[in-house]
């Protein structure tokens, strides 16, 4: 069984270029999670869906930034433009319910540097 | 003040030893505790799972959970290089669904 997909797994981009970074969820996960991991600041909630709908998103550090989730098999996070600052590795993650506990899997993660 | 602090290490021990990686956290709402390993260029696993207080025994690993104290605990007994990884403590509230608040993670190596 296919775990979390996310692509690309590396992407190197100059900043003000924008950036989409895709997750497939498990298939059969109501509830979809987008972080970001970085050294100085750990891993951070940026956004999460439930149902494909956005309950969250607090956590997204600024308007550049967006998440979309048109269906409950595909989600997309974009920033735009990109700067410096971005780089970082973005993992997606998902769940079966939005209960408390329950457990999330995380995807392999997309490693981004913007120079 | 961070809700949740972890000291980040780094952490080497040799083969063997028992290994203690801890976690304090300062919201009283929390119910969920979890454990995530996460080893280099990897997503994060769960690894541990505890419910409120106690403790919870798999194998060589054992979590520990104080909420009188807000301090959650993880022991890795006869460690194995195999365990060289970051270990991540996450925690949630009850009402907040499976929204996780993560420490910072304490890389540990395990030193054959």
């Amino acid at each position: 069984d296919a775990g979390v997909i996310q692509s690309p797994r590396h992407e190197v981009t100059e900043m003000g270029q924008e950036v989409t970074l895709r997750c497939k969820p498990i298939s059969g996960h109501n509830s979809l999670f987008w972080y970001r991991q970085t050294m100085m600041r750990g891993l951070e909630l940026l956004i999460y869906f439930n149902n494909n709908v956005p309950i969250d998103d607090s956590g997204m550090p600024e308007d550049r930034f967006s998440a979309k989730m048109p269906n409950a098999s595909f989600s997309t996070l974009k920033i735009q433009p990109s700067e410096p600052r971005d780089s970082a590795v973005y993992f997606c993650a998902s769940s079966l319910w939005l209960a408390g506990g329950d457990t999330q899997y995380f995807g392999p993660g997309t490693r981004l540097t913007v120079l | 003040q961070k809700e949740v602090e972890q000291d980040p290490g780094p952490l080497s021990v040799p083969e063997g030893a028992i290994v203690s990686l801890n976690c304090t956290y300062s919201n009283s709402a929390f119910q969920y505790f979890m454990w995530y390993r996460q080893y280099s260029r990897k997503g994060p696993e769960l690894l541990m799972y505890t419910y409120s207080s106690g403790n919870k025994e798999d194998g060589r690993f054992t979590a520990q959970v104080d909420k009188s104290s807000k301090y959650i605990s993880l022991f890795i007994r006869d460690s194995q290089p195999s365990d060289s990884a970051t270990y991540l403590c996450a925690m949630s509230e009850e009402t907040s669904g499976s929204r996780l608040t993560f420490g910072e993670g304490t890389q540990l190596t395990v030193n054959p």
